[in-house]
C-alpha cells in the first residue's frame, strides 16, 4: 500500500522559512518522481514542485510562484522527499500535499496534507 | 501556462440523475488530462487520467471524455458518495495546472 506522510507545516511569519518533510513507502522510492501540490481557498489546487528519479538526473521543476524561493529535494536512502521554503508570503499559506504521479504526471497517490499560514 | 476553465463552478442535483461538468484547456493538451474527486476535508483523489482512462477501483458511471481543449466528467445515476467537489488537471508537462473546481451538491 502507497503511503505519503508530510510533517513541518505549522506558523511562520513573513519572510521566515520552514521545510516540510514527506516519508513514503509501499513503492520504490528511488524510482519515483514526487511532486508537491498545494491548496488554499483563494487560489484552489496549484501544483508547485517536482522532482524526478535518478534515472532523470533529480531533475527538478517549480511553479513560477515559488522560484528562487522554494527547494524541492529528496533522500532516497530514506525515501522522503523535502520542500525548503524561504522568504515565504501571506499568499503561500495553504495545505501542502505530498503526491506521486505515475508515468503520465496525473498524481494517483497524495498525502494527507500539511496545513502552512503565514501571518504576523 | 495552459489555463484550465471548468464549468459550471456549482452543480445541484439528485441521487439517480446523471451530470457532466466540462473543462477547457487555453491550448492544445491532446489527451493529457486528469480528472480529481476531493471531499470535504480529505486528499484528492484520482478518478481519470488520460481523458478517459478510468483509475484503478473508480465505478463504471464515471466516464472522462475529450481532447484538444475540450474535455468533460460524466457521472451516470449518482450516488451519494459522489458528491463533493471535482477538479481537471492537465498532465502536458510543467507548470501543471488545475481547474477552478465543480461543487457537486445534493438537491
Amino acid at each position: 500500500e502507497v503511503k505519503l506522510e508530510e510533517s513541518g507545516g505549522g506558523l511562520v511569519q513573513p519572510g521566515g522559512s520552514m521545510k516540510l518533510s514527506c516519508a513514503a513507502s509501499g513503492f520504490t522510492f528511488s524510482d519515483a518522481w514526487m511532486d508537491w501540490v498545494r491548496q488554499s481557498p483563494e487560489k484552489g489546487l496549484e501544483w508547485v514542485a517536482e522532482i524526478r528519479s535518478k534515472a532523470n538526473n533529480h531533475a527538478t521543476y517549480y511553479a513560477e510562484s515559488v522560484k528562487g524561493r522554494f527547494t524541492i529535494s529528496r533522500d532516497d536512502s530514506k525515501s522522503s522527499v523535502y520542500l525548503q521554503m524561504n522568504s515565504l508570503r501571506a499568499e503561500d499559506t495553504g495545505i501542502y500535499y505530498c503526491t506521486r504521479p505515475l508515468t503520465g504526471a496525473w498524481f494517483a497517490y497524495w498525502g494527507q496534507g500539511t496545513l502552512v499560514t503565514v501571518s504576523a | 501556462d495552459i489555463q484550465m476553465t471548468q464549468s459550471p463552478a456549482s452543480l445541484s442535483a439528485s441521487v439517480g440523475e446523471t451530470v457532466t461538468i466540462t473543462c477547457r484547456a487555453s491550448e492544445n493538451i491532446y489527451s493529457y488530462l486528469a480528472w480529481y474527486q476531493q471531499k470535504q476535508g480529505k486528499s484528492p483523489q484520482l478518478l481519470v487520467y488520460n481523458a478517459k482512462t478510468l483509475a484503478e477501483g473508480v465505478p463504471s458511471r464515471f466516464s472522462g471524455s475529450g481532447s484538444g481543449t475540450q474535455f468533460s466528467l460524466k457521472i451516470n445515476s449518482l450516488q451519494p458518495e459522489d458528491f463533493g467537489s471535482y477538479y481537471c488537471q492537465h498532465h502536458y508537462g510543467t507548470p501543471y495546472t488545475f481547474g477552478g473546481g465543480t461543487k457537486l451538491e445534493i438537491k
